[in-house]
């Protein structure tokens, strides 16, 4: 059972450009999560998704930052216009379908490294 | 909102030494804790976990963390590292209803051969 994979692993744009990360979640897994490590810190939260629903989005930025879970193929994060600050390491997880209160486990992906020149 | 706070941001070691990574979260309702690491240039991996029931939780590669409820701590031992231990460790923290973890901003640990 493969994990959960991001590609690509480092992607390189350069300021106004637009960074699209992908993240396919582990087969059976249809919780998503997505966060942001910038250097010297930890992971901040920035999105949960289930299938083509947006759960909670309060850790994203207002502005040039979306995300998107279609019922087909892997979760998008799309960063547009990018500025040398979204410069970090962008991490998925997944977790299966909940039961009533039980919390699933997230499992990560390898992260994609944005670097914005 | 939830918090997580590591006391210690760098903790260097020398082989054998005793380790122990302190972890305090701030959430009134019922969490379950975690603790990963992350090797240099790897993903993060679990070490442990805590959910409910015995509060002395036993992880991967001789690692254990103890959950006390009426200090909001969860703090990660080990009795003796190895070099290979080297690398970031993050406490998390998540409610009991499926969704985000919070992290700690991480403790990079160096253990010295």
């Amino acid at each position: 059972n493969a994990g959960v994979m991001q590609n690509p692993r480092h992607l390189v744009r350069r300021r106004g450009q637009e960074a699209r990360l992908r993240c396919s979640p582990m087969k059976g897994h249809s919780h998503v999560y997505w966060y942001r490590q910038l250097p010297e810190e930890g992971l901040k939260f920035m999105v949960y998704l289930q299938k083509e629903n947006i759960i909670d989005e309060s850790g994203m930025p207002k502005e040039r930052f979306s995300a998107e879970f279609p019922k087909e193929g892997p979760s998008i994060l799309r960063i547009q216009q990018v500025v040398r600050g979204d410069s970090a390491a962008y991490f998925c997880a997944s977790s299966p379908l909940t039961s009533g209160s039980s919390y699933n486990e997230q499992f990560f992906g390898p992260g994609t490294r944005l670097t914005v020149l | 909102a939830q918090s997580v706070s590591q006391h210690n941001h760098h903790v260097i070691l020398s082989e054998a030494a005793s380790l122990e990574l302190g972890c305090n979260y701030s959430y009134g309702g019922t969490v379950n804790l975690f603790w990963y690491v992350q090797y240099p240039g790897q993903h993060l991996q679990l070490l442990l976990k805590y959910f409910s029931g015995d509060p002395l939780v036993k992880g991967i590669k001789g690692f254990e963390a103890e959950f006390i409820k009426s200090k909001f701590s969860f703090n990660l031992r080990k009795p003796s590292v190895q070099w290979s231990d080297t690398a970031e460790y993050f406490c998390a923290v998540a409610n009991t209803n499926a969704g985000k973890s919070t992290f700690g901003d991480g403790t990079t640990l160096t253990v010295k051969p």
